[in-house]
């Protein structure tokens, strides 16, 4: 199974601050039509998951503009431009490249500083 | 709007079996697969399995293989997952989700409200 490693495993940003998240994983995750299957999930406290960025960079309908997605083959990074009092929670990436299983990150968990 | 709406909690001794049900709606539920993810007590993420809404196409975790089995009912919407023979490291909250389009790369764009199984003697 493709390993997922994320770092840092928790970070406490300032309010309007930026904020990363890198996402690493043990194969390239190109697939053979050329697509990375990379996504990220946001868990808030005592919620389900939802996802908010998929093939990489692509935002969910509502999400907002603050957060971007980068990368291809084993590197992959969340970017949020100024983190707000509602992005506490818990970050996610996964893998669908190599499926199955697909396989996600340990997480890495955000507060406010 | 799409909701994915899974049953209550439960509680179980080790060795017995629990079916977790997941029914759809806001959707063409035919349209699109469902996969199972779970979540140990302040744990990460892990998938336990996929199948088509039709059931013809099925995958499981090779951790959970010969235990663990689902179904669907189209005529009702519902997707069920079935895990037998539980240990109390099965204890966790499992959700179902929606795979996206193929735009989306099938990742899940919707999850249900997840079920707590809690097993214990």
């Amino acid at each position: 199974d493709v390993v997922m490693t994320q770092s840092p495993l928790s970070l406490a940003v300032t309010l309007g601050q930026p904020a990363s998240i890198s996402c690493r994983s043990s194969q390239s995750l190109v697939y053979s039509d050329g697509n990375n299957y990379l996504h990220w999930f946001q868990q808030r406290p005592g919620q389900s998951p939802r996802r908010l960025l998929y093939m990489v960079s692509k935002r969910d309908s509502g999400v907002p503009d603050r957060f971007s997605g980068s990368g291809s083959g084993t590197d992959f990074t969340l970017k949020i431009s100024r983190v707000e009092a509602e992005d506490v929670g818990i970050y996610y990436c996964m893998q669908g490249t190599h499926w199955p299983p697909d396989t996600f990150g340990q997480g890495t968990k955000l507060e406010i500083k | 709007q799409v909701q994915l709406t899974q049953s209550g909690p439960e509680v179980k001794k080790p060795g017995a079996s629990v079916k977790v049900s997941c029914k759809a709606s806001g959707y063409t539920f035919t349209d699109h697969g469902v996969t199972w993810v779970r979540q140990a007590p302040g744990q990460g993420l892990e998938w336990v399995g996929w199948t088509t809404a039709y059931n013809d196409n099925i995958k499981y975790s090779q951790k959970l293989q010969g235990r663990v089995t689902m179904t669907t009912d189209t005529s009702t919407s519902t997707a069920y997952m079935e895990l037998r023979s539980l240990r109390s490291d099965d204890t966790a909250v499992y959700y179902c989700t929606r795979g996206g389009s193929p735009s989306e790369g099938y990742s899940y764009d919707y999850w249900g409200q997840g079920t707590l199984v809690t097993v214990s003697s």
